[in-house]
């Protein structure tokens, strides 16, 4: 999975609480990514960041919130806001260029929500 | 507006057989289009892309993709099939307009389950 880590691989949370997944890389790209992966759903994009200290809303950005602090990391927090937060998130970062560059991503975190 | 269409959920081939895995684009301005793959409880991994140039892109492990502009397809082929092969495969474009600089972000269909048969 190229550089990137997602931690933990596995979370589970009750109702009602907020949660952080990790993402670092070490791949000195400037861009990164989160998604969710739903079953038939394919991925849709949460937030994304170019640079840091910016970042823009996905696809699907209500409930979720991140920063982007160091070029190197990029964490996903999981509101309570968030109607459905049961999913496989994944991060990925790429070069920034003008779209040539394909996206690097790391294993994942599945987040269970009881 | 930029969409991926995979027309096919579920694609099941004999080992040793060609395999075709289908993918349509709309987009308003340069497509660029991707392919990347899935095995269970990973993140996806990138095969191959079309940026420009020769219609026919080669991959990794075998797989390729033909550009098609007047049928705005990107299908993903590979000559023989293999047990291992078998995951989930994601196409994905992006949108590239003239003027267009920064995030590569990218649009993904649903993805197709690849199920070779030994």
């Amino acid at each position: 999975d190229g550089g990137i880590t997602q931690s933990p691989k596995y979370l589970f949370r009750k109702e009602g609480q907020n949660v952080t997944l990790s993402c670092e890389q070490n791949l000195n790209h400037d861009a990164m990514y989160w998604y969710r992966q739903d079953p038939g759903q394919g991925l849709r994009l949460i937030y994304y960041s170019q640079i840091v200290n910016d970042f823009q809303k996905g696809d699907i950005a209500e409930g979720y919130s991140v920063s982007r602090e160091k070029k190197e990391s990029f964490p996903l927090t999981v509101t309570s806001a968030q109607k459905n937060p049961t999913a496989f998130y994944l991060c990925a970062s790429s070069i920034r260029d003008r779209g040539f560059g394909e996206q690097y991503f790391g294993p994942g975190t599945r987040l269970t929500v009881t | 507006a930029q969409s991926v269409a995979q027309p096919e959920d579920q694609v099941n081939v004999a080992e040793g057989n060609p395999l075709t895995v289908k993918c349509t684009y709309s987009v308003s301005g340069n497509p660029y289009l991707f392919w990347y793959v899935q095995y269970p409880n990973r993140g996806l991994q990138f095969l191959l892309k079309y940026i420009t140039g020769d219609n026919l892109v080669k991959g990794s492990y075998g797989f390729e993709a033909e550009f098609n502009e007047s049928q705005t397809s990107f299908h993903l082929k590979k000559p023989s099939a293999l047990v291992s092969d078998s995951a989930l495969y994601f196409c994905a474009v992006r949108d590239m307009m003239p003027d267009q600089t920064g995030a590569n972000n990218l649009f993904f269909g649903t993805g197709t389950r690849l199920t070779v048969i030994p």
